[in-house]
């Protein structure tokens, strides 16, 4: 299972851009990198999905270099509402791959 | 479509007292998965089941059992509750893993005492 390294936390004011990190250095050639945010008392929920380069969706965009060692979740303009933890996953599609959740990243936004 | 569902949502236990947490999708996905998540923790795999009547341990698999006799229900039993047991519990299913999101479920929340 490719391990990977996360901040423990950040703080950002609304309105502002925030990008959250993630290095997995041993990935695997078929991992795909996905992002869940989750809630208080909620299970987590999907967020953005990449390979490689960059993908974005209505909710936030995610870019991966060639190497494929990180990945950085892109938040535009947010809100209080985006306080939550942000967990990275490479998934290569075998096992529990894709099913191994580290710490997270929590993001407390102030007004 | 209900997603996926957990019953109850709060529960709690004395110890040495046995229970099944319950865990429906609607959605006929072939992976389904249990979690805990203790204060302060991220989430940590249970046990997960990649189709019916297949079922693998995962990070810490000690005092729980499952069985996925049908591709809808995967039922998660403690065996002999104890303290350590105490968490809120997670049920995710998805279509696959590899391009694929899980989608959870509310959560139990069980105290052991």
């Amino acid at each position: 299972l490719a391990k990977t390294t996360q901040p423990i936390s950040m703080d950002s004011y609304e309105g502002q851009e925030v990008n959250i990190t993630c290095s997995h250095n041993n990935i695997a050639t078929n991992d795909y990198i996905t992002w869940y945010q989750q809630f208080p008392s909620q299970g987590p929920r999907f967020i953005i999905q990449g390979y490689k380069t960059k993908v974005t969706n209505e909710v936030a965009s995610l870019f991966i270099p060639a190497d494929r060692k990180s990945s950085t979740l892109s938040l535009p303009r947010v809100s209080l509402s985006d306080t939550a933890v942000y967990y990275c996953l490479p998934d290569s599609g075998g096992g529990a791959d894709g099913l191994t959740f580290g710490k997270g990243t929590h993001l407390i936004i102030q007004p | 479509n209900a997603g996926v569902t957990q019953t109850p949502k709060f529960q709690v236990l004395k110890t040495g007292q046995s229970m099944t947490l319950q865990c429906a999708q609607d959605m006929n996905h072939e992976y389904m998965s249990w979690y805990r998540q203790d204060p302060g923790m991220g989430l940590r795999l249970i046990h997960y089941s990649v189709g019916a009547g297949i079922t693998d341990q995962g990070e810490v698999p000690n005092g729980y059992n499952v069985s996925r006799s049908t591709t809808e229900d995967f039922p998660l039993r403690l065996l002999s509750a104890a303290p350590s047991q105490t968490s809120v519990y997670f049920c995710a299913s998805s279509p696959g893993t590899g391009v694929g999101e899980q989608y959870f479920g509310p959560g139990t929340r069980l105290t052991v005492t």
